[in-house]
């Protein structure tokens, strides 16, 4: 079956780090996407991992581990910008290849 | 610019009455989708499209209708709209499956 777990919401204050995590249990696992979505706007795409290991792009890092069913986001230095949600998304073979989203973290950032 | 466009970006309607969501992209990409997002659930697939000609149901279809005519353009079809259908939906597009995919601004429906 298909089911992706991100926490609900999250807190965190400016210039720290955090680190959001998505797990997930699929069919056919072909790869992992996050996308960034602040409040009342379009998902905009941050990283895609199909491989194990991380992927660090700025301040923004996703890492991946298949055969744990586990992917997280890492934020550095984060800013009052980066409150957002933060969508998970997985890619399987047994969905026609079509992505399948977790309900997002709504995370918050506080000065 | 690169960009997905949707229209209208608000509605409110009333149950039954036939309405049409556009979907335009000015990228060439071949892959396009249609999402609807509710609170405390993930974005939810609608129907999506590999190509002209070609599309296929999502998790979601139900109500919806949707065709694939020219490259750039998708549009969303409610035949008869009922309040269940009241959402933000959103159209996506992208070179390919394993490529990111472009979000159009989002359409707020209201059905009453």
């Amino acid at each position: 079956g298909q089911n992706i777990d991100q926490p609900t919401e999250m807190t965190a204050t400016e210039g720290a780090i955090v680190q959001i995590n998505c797990t997930y249990q699929t069919s056919g696992f072909n790869g992992l996407f996050w996308y960034q979505q602040h409040a009342g706007e379009a998902p905009t795409f941050l990283s895609y991992n199909v491989l194990d290991g991380l992927e660090e792009k700025g301040r923004f890092s996703s890492f991946l581990s298949r055969s744990k069913g586990y992917s997280y986001l890492l934020l550095k230095e984060l800013q009052m910008k980066d409150s957002a949600s933060y969508l998970c998304a997985v890619r399987e073979r047994s969905s026609n290849y079509q992505l399948i989203w977790g309900a997002g973290t709504k995370l918050i950032i506080k000065p | 610019e690169a960009q997905v466009t949707q229209n209208p970006r608000y509605l409110i309607t009333v149950t039954g009455k036939k309405l049409t969501v556009t979907c335009s992209q000015n990228m060439n990409h071949e892959y396009m989708s249609w999402y609807r997002q509710d609170p405390g659930l993930g974005l939810r697939q609608i129907y999506y499209s590999m190509n002209v000609e070609v599309t296929d149901k999502g998790d979601v279809p139900e109500g919806y209708k949707v065709s694939r005519k020219e490259k750039r353009n998708f549009p969303l079809i409610l035949e008869s709209p009922s309040p269940n259908q009241t959402s933000l939906y959103f159209c996506a597009s992208s070179r390919g499956l394993a490529n990111e995919q472009y979000f159009g601004p989002g359409t707020r429906l209201t059905v009453t």
